[in-house]
């Protein structure tokens, strides 16, 4: 079974870089791009990274995104405490007939 | 500015259907639904990540291999809404379901704020 794996939870305190993982395959982050998603406590996902390393308007470019071969990540300079939230990593996989799969997800804790 | 609104019960028995509804606002899903747009549904379960359920387009729908055999997704177009049907639920669909647009990237800027539904007899 095709499977992101994200470490389950980082951390890091004001103005620290943070990076997050996520690991994937051959079907999916080996073949595809890598989206990244920030939910925020109580709210929906927002689109924070697409296509690896592009930011839509409005996210600041302290967020970048990378990936290279089966693996991605996210980094996140000059960390602010409004980063604290879950991030998330997807990519589509090529596996029975195809779907997009999402990572476990990473809980940032600013301390 | 696109607006999405999941609709539907917070409480379902086991072995029954879950049924959601999701309404679009601030554009039409038809001049949309022809183009490179999909309407679709992504849910998370406590203490789990996201999970891709499907997505709806001019040309078919595309399912979770995993959810496919319990899942309908349809659009009514006069209504500007887009449904999920879930069958046969157990506990593990308990989750906060969230509808969205996506496009051949995936799921992008518009969410839904989520409804959480609890499945329990």
């Amino acid at each position: 079974q095709s499977v992101l794996t994200q470490p389950p939870s980082a951390s890091g305190t004001p103005g620290q870089r943070v990076t997050i993982s996520c690991s994937g395959s051959s079907s999916n982050i080996g073949r595809h791009t890598v989206n990244w998603y920030q939910r925020l406590p109580g709210a929906a996902p927002k689109l924070l990274i697409y296509t690896n390393d592009q930011r839509p308007s409005g996210v600041p470019d302290r967020f970048s995104g990378s990936k290279s071969g089966t693996s991605a990540s996210l980094a996140i300079s000059g960390l602010q405490s409004e980063d604290e939230a879950e991030y998330s990593c997807a990519a589509w996989d090529d596996s029975l007939n195809g779907f997009w799969l999402f990572g476990g997800g990473t809980k940032l804790t600013v301390l | 500015q696109l607006q999405l609104q999941e609709s539907g019960p917070g409480l379902v028995k086991p072995s029954e259907t879950l049924p959601l509804t999701c309404s679009v606002s601030g554009g039409s899903i038809s001049s949309m639904y022809s183009g490179t747009y999909r309407w679709g549904w992504i849910r998370q379960s406590p203490g789990k990540g996201l999970e891709w359920i499907g997505q709806v387009h001019s040309g078919g729908t595309e399912l979770n291999p995993y959810l496919r055999s319990r899942v309908t997704i349809s659009v009514d177009t006069s209504k500007n809404q887009f449904s999920l049907r879930l069958k046969s639920v157990s506990d593990a669909d308990t989750a906060v379901y969230y509808c969205a647009r996506l496009d051949s990237g995936g799921p992008g800027d518009y969410w839904g704020q989520g409804i959480l539904v609890t499945v329990s007899s």
